[in-house]
């Protein structure tokens, strides 16, 4: 079974500060990895894809991923209100077609 | 504007009852994926298609069935032999590749009693 884990959370954090979000995968030949956001009873919308070791930055949003310890991690800078939703941590294989998803980590973002 | 389509929004059925779910798409994608998602967890993958008139079974299909006649539709059929299909459905879409991103619909939320 390939896992993804995340923490549940809820994680709260304070607008204008930064918000770290991290995600673990389970199979080593994972290949490319996404970070969704999802509001509550919304569907799931792509914010950031990595493929490489390192950081890879999109506006106030940097993804980071590290293969060899087979973690990746999502920072949001200055926090905003309306980053409140549940992130969604997904890996795909290079023998996968669909995406594997971790059970999301809840943000809250305080005023 | 091109995107998925999914309906109905909500959708009510009586226990026993088979129910189909839509999906549509216009972005010209090969790959076509139903998921579930039940309150506080992940996505699980019902069934995907790479190419019409071909799909795989994913993690949880059972009490499930799908057909993939035309590119842009991929019907999600949920079974009376689904022992619990209270969810959220969402399809989404893919080009081929390894570092493709799924796209989704809006989701069909089901209530069974």
């Amino acid at each position: 079974q390939k896992e993804v884990e995340q923490n549940s959370g809820p994680l709260s954090v304070p607008e204008g500060a930064i918000a770290s979000l991290n995600c673990t995968y389970s199979d080593r030949g994972s290949q490319s990895f996404f970070w969704y956001r999802q509001y509550s009873g919304k569907s799931p919308e792509l914010i950031m894809s990595i493929y490489s070791n390192g950081d890879k930055e999109d506006g106030r949003f940097t993804a980071q991923l590290n293969k060899a310890s087979q973690y990746v991690s999502l920072l949001i800078r200055d926090s905003q209100p309306s980053d409140s939703a549940t992130y969604l941590c997904a890996v795909k294989s290079n023998s996968g077609y669909a995406l594997n998803f971790g059970k999301g980590t809840s943000l809250l973002v305080t005023p | 504007d091109g995107g998925i389509t999914q309906s109905p929004k909500y959708l009510f059925r009586k226990e026993g009852q088979n129910v189909t779910l839509s999906c549509e798409q216009n972005l010209n994608h090969d790959a076509m994926y139903w998921y579930r998602q039940d309150p506080g967890q992940g996505l699980r993958l019902i069934y995907y298609s790479q190419i019409v008139n071909d799909f795989q079974k994913g993690d949880i299909a059972e009490g499930y069935s799908v057909s993939r006649e035309k590119k842009e539709s991929f019907p999600l059929t949920v079974t009376s032999a689904q022992k619990n299909p209270t969810a959220f459905y969402l399809c989404a879409s893919s080009i081929q590749g390894l570092n493709s991103p799924l796209h989704f619909g809006n989701g069909t939320r089901l209530t069974v009693t």
